[in-house]
């Protein structure tokens, strides 16, 4: 079945140790997603990639970067984790110009710092 | 600014009772509308969108929705609610047009918990 895909599901990392979480898709989607939701909130839109170009939020912190190699895979890097950055971490994507938007969610990483 | 409401955080509903989900848009135009559900621990699943056409939408797990126009609403309705409804449920909404990049905005969310 076409999906997306996230690894590992659950990531501990230390204070101010880098950490990458993944995301692969089978969709062939040209649109991809990252997400930080915290418990009982929305999901909150870090960044995008629409083919290649990168789309950061205007509020995304700078400890966060993202790689998009190919159309398959995406990930999130944060290089130095706080403990603030405990989150579950949402991967999305969505074949935008066809005219169908919706997103496709991944499992989530459930992301601790210790 | 664009914005989504869901007036209501926690529902409790009898199971076998029916459930709306409430959703409130502020947006310049008509946009794409989106309810996901989520279980805990667990991704956004999409239970129906609205795009254009018939203003009730007919979704996964026997939810249905229905997009008010003149209200700004597109709340989410199920006849009789199972248990394994449970779960947190977000409606969202995406711009129309040249140069979107399939944006959505979430509301906050409502929790519905189902008694047995």
């Amino acid at each position: 079945d076409a999906m997306v895909i996230q690894n590992p599901r659950y990531q501990v990392t230390q204070f101010g140790k880098p950490v990458t979480l993944s995301c692969s898709q089978t969709l062939n989607h040209n649109v991809m997603y990252w997400y930080q939701q915290k418990s009982s909130q929305a999901p909150k839109l870090l960044f995008h990639y629409y083919d290649k170009d990168f789309n950061n939020e205007a509020d995304t912190p700078d400890n966060f970067q993202s790689r998009r190699p190919n159309t398959s895979f995406c990930f999130l890097d944060i290089r130095s984790p706080g403990l603030g950055d405990a989150a579950m971490y949402l991967c999305a994507t969505s074949r935008v110009g066809t005219g169908s938007y919706e997103q496709y969610f991944g499992p989530g990483t459930r992301l601790t710092v210790t | 600014a664009q914005s989504v409401t869901q007036p209501d955080i926690h529902i409790t509903v009898s199971e076998g009772a029916s459930l709306e989900l409430r959703c409130n848009y502020s947006y310049g135009a008509t946009p794409y509308l989106f309810w996901y559900v989520q279980s805990p621990g667990q991704g956004l699943q999409l239970l129906l969108k609205y795009f254009s056409g018939d203003t009730l939408v007919q979704g996964i797990k026997g939810f249905e929705a229905e997009f008010k126009r003149s209200q700004s609403s597109f709340n989410l309705r199920k006849p009789s609610v199972h248990w394994s409804d449970a779960a947190e449920y977000f409606c969202a909404v995406g711009a129309r047009g040249s140069g979107n990049t399939g944006k959505l905005i979430f509301g906050q969310g409502t929790t519905l918990q189902v008694k047995p």
